[in-house]
């Protein structure tokens, strides 16, 4: 069964580092989702992208933020100068539409210390 | 008011109940309408999408929704240990999905 996988798993940073989280959405899909849950708190939506472009993005998604699909398979998130409160569950979603189900990938989990 | 509302709960049942889950939203944009189950540290799974008013079934889930309430409901029958996880509520318009806070479900064996 298709499905989204996300890379790394856990990934731990020092506070100001730049990361790049990796998320391969499901193949013929055209709509993709970058989530993030910081611990027990609830899923929040950072950005939406189609087309090449971002369609939505949050107030989170600020200009720390960037989102890229270098390939026609890799969907990456960026967050060029980490702080301590992006520590958090990030979590990548596809969907073949706009309306149709999204489907998440098992998370990145980042750690900045 | 929140565009999502659920209550997080800890629901605890006995085994083979009926379990009932509930979310309200204020953003008359919603059009379609899903259900997740999350494991701790796992990524949401998706269990039901719907986008009309009225019950849509699998297996021993029915998701129901009234949009002139603004309200959507999660039932499980039978339920079984393995069903204990936090399920989240989530509606979809302009381009983003917004989650409710999820409610903390535990089976009692």
């Amino acid at each position: 069964e298709p499905e989204v996988t996300q890379t790394p798993s856990h990934q731990v940073t020092q506070m100001g580092q730049e990361v790049i989280l990796r998320c391969v959405p499901i193949s013929n899909h055209l709509y993709f989702y970058w989530y993030r849950q910081i611990l027990g708190q609830k899923v929040e939506f950072l950005v939406s992208f189609y087309n090449n472009e971002i369609s939505e993005k949050s107030e989170i998604f600020d200009d720390q933020f960037s989102v890229e699909r270098p390939d026609g398979s890799n969907f990456t998130l960026k967050i060029r100068s980490t702080k301590l409160e992006d520590s958090a569950m990030y979590f990548c979603a596809s969907s073949w539409w706009e309306n149709t189900e999204a489907f998440f990938g098992q998370g990145t989990r980042l750690t900045v210390v | 008011q929140k565009e999502v509302e659920q209550d997080p709960g800890p629901l605890s049942v006995p085994e083979g109940a009926i379990v009932s889950l509930n979310c309200t939203y204020s953003n008359s944009a919603f059009q379609y309408f899903m259900w997740y189950r999350q494991y701790s540290r796992k990524g949401p799974e998706l269990l039901m999408y719907t986008y009309s008013s009225g019950n849509k079934e699998d297996g021993r889930f029915t998701a129901q929704v009234d949009k002139s309430s603004k309200y959507i409901s999660l039932f499980i029958r039978d339920s079984q240990p393995s069903d204990s996880a936090t399920y989240l509520c989530a509606m979809k318009g302009d381009d983003k999905i917004i989650f409710g806070k999820g409610t903390r479900l535990h089976i009692l064996p």
